[in-house]
C-alpha cells in the first residue's frame, strides 16, 4: 500500500500568513495527488487534484505542487474561513489512501 | 447540480451487517468517466477509503477490511450501496459516499455526500 505522510500534523498561524503543508508518498505516484479541506462536522471539500489543478470554484489562494513522492499545498493570506484540517490523498493505485491530516488553527 | 445523499440505519448491533445507500441526483451514475466510492471517518480520526464501484459493477475494495465489504450499483435507481458485515465498535464512523474521478485529469473525490454517522452498539 502507498503510505501518505503529512507534515506537520498541526500548525498555528495568523490571519494573513502564508502556510505550506507537505505530503510524502512511500512510492512514486506521479501526479495522482489530491488535497481536501475539512471543517468540523462537514464533509471534506476538494481543493486540488492532479497535484496542481485547482478545483472549480476554489480560490486561487490555494495552490498545489510536486510530483513523484513529494507534494506541497500552499495557502496564501490565511483568512478565518481557512482554519480547518487538510488531507492529502493518493489515487495512483489501489488501495486509495489518505494522509493523516494537518490541522491549521489560529495562533 | 450533482448531489449525493447517504441513507441507512444510524445504529447497528455488533456482529450484524451495516447497510447504507447513496442516492445520486443531478447526473447519471452510468457515466463512463467516474467511479462511485465509500469513505469513512471514525470520530476524531482521519479518512479511510472503503471501496469503489463502476457503473458496470466492477469493484475495488480495501483489503484491510478483510472481505467484509460489498459495494453494488443499481443504475435503474441511480444508487450505489455499501454492506459491511460482522461489525464491531471499531466500525463506528461517519460514512461518506463520493464521486471518484477516473484519472488525474478529473477531481479525485468530488462531490461528497453530507455523511451519515453509524454507531455500532448493542
Amino acid at each position: 500500500d502507498v503510505q501518505m505522510t503529512q507534515s506537520p500534523s498541526s500548525l498555528s498561524a495568523s490571519v494573513g500568513d502564508r502556510v505550506t503543508i507537505t505530503c510524502r508518498a512511500s512510492q512514486d505516484i506521479s501526479n495522482y495527488l489530491a488535497w481536501f479541506q475539512q471543517k468540523p462536522g462537514k464533509a471534506p471539500k476538494s481543493l486540488i487534484y492532479g497535484a496542481s489543478n485547482l478545483q472549480s470554484g476554489v480560490p486561487s489562494k490555494f495552490s498545489g505542487s510536486g510530483s513523484g513522492t513529494d507534494f506541497n499545498l500552499t495557502i496564501t493570506s490565511l483568512q478565518p474561513e481557512d482554519f480547518a484540517t487538510y488531507y492529502c490523498h493518493q489515487y495512483s493505485r489501489y488501495p486509495l489512501t489518505f494522509g493523516g491530516g494537518t490541522k491549521v488553527d489560529i495562533k | 447540480q450533482l448531489q449525493l445523499q447517504e441513507s441507512g440505519p444510524g445504529l447497528v448491533k455488533p456482529s450484524e451487517t451495516l447497510s447504507l445507500t447513496c442516492t445520486v441526483s443531478g447526473d447519471s451514475i452510468s457515466s463512463t468517466i467516474y467511479y462511485w466510492a465509500w469513505i469513512r471517518q471514525p470520530p476524531g480520526k482521519g479518512l479511510e477509503w472503503l471501496g469503489s464501484v463502476y457503473y458496470s459493477g466492477r469493484t475495488y475494495y480495501n483489503a484491510s477490511l478483510k472481505s467484509r465489504v460489498t459495494i453494488s450499483v443499481d443504475t435503474s435507481k441511480n444508487q450505489f450501496s455499501l454492506k459491511l458485515s460482522s461489525v464491531t465498535a471499531a466500525d463506528t464512523a461517519v460514512y461518506y459516499c463520493a464521486r471518484q474521478g477516473y484519472d488525474s485529469r478529473t477531481p479525485a473525490f468530488d462531490p461528497w455526500g453530507q455523511g451519515t454517522l453509524v454507531t455500532v452498539s448493542s
